[in-house]
């Protein structure tokens, strides 16, 4: 059974510091890892894909992939209350490339 | 990326009655999902939508009970049927415009079963 695993949060982060999300994965074949943010009421949205081991960031967002250490990494820079959502992670499988889902953490930024 | 229509928004039924989700992609699409999920909660897959071809379940999930139709590849429907309140959840379609691209998803129908 391949397995995606988040914290489910509730996340606090005061606004402006750095908030920091986590994914781990079970799937050593997966290639391809995607964040994406819902807010309350709402669909998914992605807002990171990552293929390679390292950083990729993109305004606020920052992503790190480690395929060795099986995680993969969100960072929100000067958060603000408007990144206030549940931000999922998604991993694409290797035998079917479907998405397996975290459960999603709930992130807070408090003003 | 692809803009997706899924219509109704929302919905409350009673109990024993069918719904059936329609969803519109502008563009031609090889793979769609359809998913549910319940408030709180991630998104479980129901079953991929084949164009041509009987749509794929998922454990726990069949054909008598989500028949699921696509006749083309930028159109498909999910049926919900005879509900029940556990039916009461939010239902999603998503699309794959790629290997390795991700899903893009539709807006969403809340159904609420009575």
């Amino acid at each position: 059974q391949k397995e995606v695993e988040q914290n489910s949060g509730p996340l606090s982060v005061p606004e402006g510091a750095i908030a920091s999300l986590n994914c781990t994965y079970s799937d050593r074949g997966s290639q391809s890892f995607f964040w994406y943010r819902q807010y309350s009421g709402k669909s998914p949205e992605l807002i990171m894909s990552i293929y390679s081991n390292g950083d990729k960031e993109d305004g606020r967002f920052t992503a790190q992939l480690n395929k060795a250490s099986q995680y993969v990494f969100l960072l929100i820079r000067d958060s603000q209350p408007s990144d206030s959502a549940t931000y999922l992670c998604a991993v694409e499988g290797s035998s079917n490339y479907q998405l397996i889902w975290g459960a999603g953490t709930k992130l807070i930024i408090k003003p | 990326s692809a803009v997706i229509s899924q219509k109704p928004s929302r919905d409350i039924c009673q109990r024993g009655t069918s719904l059936t989700i329609q969803c519109q992609v502008d563009s031609q699409v090889t793979m769609m999902f359809w998913y549910r999920q319940q408030p709180g909660q991630s998104l479980t897959l129901i079953a991929t939508a084949n164009q041509g071809s009987e749509a794929t379940y998922e454990s726990g999930f069949v054909i008598d009970k989500f028949p699921i139709s696509r006749p083309n590849l930028t159109f498909s429907t999910l049926t919900v049927s005879n509900m029940s309140p556990e039916d009461s959840s939010i239902y999603l379609c998503s699309v794959s415009l790629a290997v390795r691209g991700g899903y893009t998803f539709g807006s969403g129908t809340r159904l609420t079963v009575v």
